[in-house]
């Protein structure tokens, strides 16, 4: 399969905590993307992480990559209800999707 | 980042009907463009991959008769639901590839929400 497969499937936490999610595949990718989409909306591109790169930042988001264990982790710090969403990894310039995580933030 | 929008956002229809849903990249080119459904809580499934100037490819299960892709134009690619039936509801999302950026980042319309009755 080249879709990403996420996990928790839902997640639920308190404004203010952080959170992470993961995601793995199985074939060799070049990058990875990650996207969050809120309820019944198109899908926004978050963070791109690069095969040969193992940590990234973009505000309050880090992405993590192990290539050697084919998975990649999404921390979003200090969170927000306004981060409540679904997220989903694509690896590669993926056309697959997984069921993503379900994030709900509570204020 | 990149826009991408979709017209309708929202579609109710008659079962028997054909709709048309555009997708347009309105600050960038995009040669390749991609059409997804998505059902509720579950997965974004890739229909067909829309180049501009060619036939769209579609993927397996997709019925081409059926989900018809233009793709005219660089900032362009429609898809027409012919004959349109209960089944076929759903939410429809296109994406447009900007290769300007890094990695061919795909940016997504807000989706299209068609119900046939």
């Amino acid at each position: 399969s080249q879709q990403g497969e996420e996990d928790p499937q839902a997640l639920s936490i308190q404004e203010g905590e952080n959170a992470t999610m993961n995601c793995s595949y199985k074939t060799s990718i070049n990058n990875l993307q990650w996207y969050r989409q809120n309820s019944g909306r198109g899908l926004v591109h978050l963070i791109l992480i690069r095969s040969n790169e193992r940590e990234k930042h973009s505000g309050r988001l880090r992405v993590t990559l192990d290539t050697s264990k084919k998975s990649s982790s999404l921390l979003i710090t200090a969170s927000r209800a306004a981060d409540t969403a679904s997220y989903f990894c694509a690896p590669r310039n993926q056309f697959y999707f997984g069921t993503g995580t379900s994030l709900t933030v509570i204020p | 980042g990149a826009v991408v929008s979709q017209h309708p956002s929202r579609v109710i229809c008659k079962s028997g009907t054909s709709v048309k849903i555009e997708c347009r990249s309105l600050d960038f080119q995009a040669t390749t463009m991609f059409w997804y459904r998505q059902f509720p809580k579950k997965s974004l499934m890739l229909m067909a991959t829309s180049n501009e100037g060619s036939k769209a490819t579609y993927e397996q299960g997709v019925e081409k008769d059926k989900f018809l892709i233009n793709h005219a134009s660089l900032t362009l690619s429609t898809l027409t639901v012919t004959s349109a039936h209960p089944e076929d509801s759903s939410f429809y999302i296109c994406s447009a590839q900007d290769k300007r950026g890094e990695g061919d980042t795909q940016y997504f319309g807000p989706g299209t929400r068609l119900t046939v009755l």
